[in-house]
């Protein structure tokens, strides 16, 4: 059965800080590791990684992905309110019926007060 | 604007009934997908589908039913049979050769 647990489950900062955010994932037939942003509703799309070691940027975001121990982690430096948000990240699945298919982390809260 | 649209925003309902959501999108997406997300949880796969009359079950389809008649259109009914039916409901659809889903905007769904 695929899992993908994240921590901490919940963060409180200030402005300013910088936090990062841990995904580890156990998913046959691993394709892609996605990161994405719930604020209100709808998640809306961060990054996608697919290669080992290459880090991706937007900004004060930055993630890497590990596909030899199975991790991810997202940075976000020099927080602002703005960033305050559940974090989620979501493995996908390469090829067949199941191409594209995520399996959702249970989330990271982060608060970032002023 | 391409995107992707579910009504309603609040739906209500007794214990007992089958209800639909709506979703349509207009951005030629192959795949469709519904997830169910409940207070502190990440999402859950109810159903998915990547094309045309063919769906495939997902992680929870218990309870749930759906069709996929037109390529815009994948809505989701939740039966009477589903034990836990208040949620959030989010659909999400995907470019072929592409793996990043976009969400629409999510039914919350009490029943009671």
């Amino acid at each position: 059965e695929d899992k993908v647990v994240q921590s901490p489950l919940s963060l409180v900062v200030h402005e300013g800080d910088t936090v990062t955010l841990n995904c580890s994932y156990e998913v046959t037939n691993f394709r892609s590791l996605l990161w994405y942003k719930q604020e209100k509703k709808a998640p809306t799309f961060l990054f996608m990684l697919t290669s080992s070691g290459i880090e991706k940027k937007s900004g004060r975001l930055s993630s890497i992905l590990d596909k030899k121990e199975l991790f991810s982690i997202l940075n976000i430096t020099a927080t602002q309110t703005g960033d305050s948000a559940v974090y989620l990240c979501a493995p996908s699945k390469a090829g067949g019926t199941s191409y594209g298919k995520l399996t959702f982390g249970q989330g990271t809260i982060l608060t970032v007060h002023p | 604007d391409g995107g992707i649209t579910q009504s309603p925003k609040y739906l209500f309902r007794k214990e007992g009934q089958n209800v639909t959501l709506s979703c349509e999108q207009n951005l030629n997406h192959d795949a469709m997908y519904w997830y169910r997300q409940d207070p502190g949880q990440g999402l859950r796969l109810i159903y998915y589908s990547q094309i045309v009359n063919d769906f495939q079950k997902g992680d929870i389809a218990e309870g749930y039913s759906v069709s996929r008649e037109k390529k815009e259109s994948f809505p989701l009914t939740v039966t009477s049979a589903q034990k836990n039916p208040t949620a959030f409901y989010l659909c999400a659809s995907r470019s072929d050769r592409a793996y990043e889903q976009y969400f629409g905007p999510g039914t919350r769904l009490t029943v009671t």
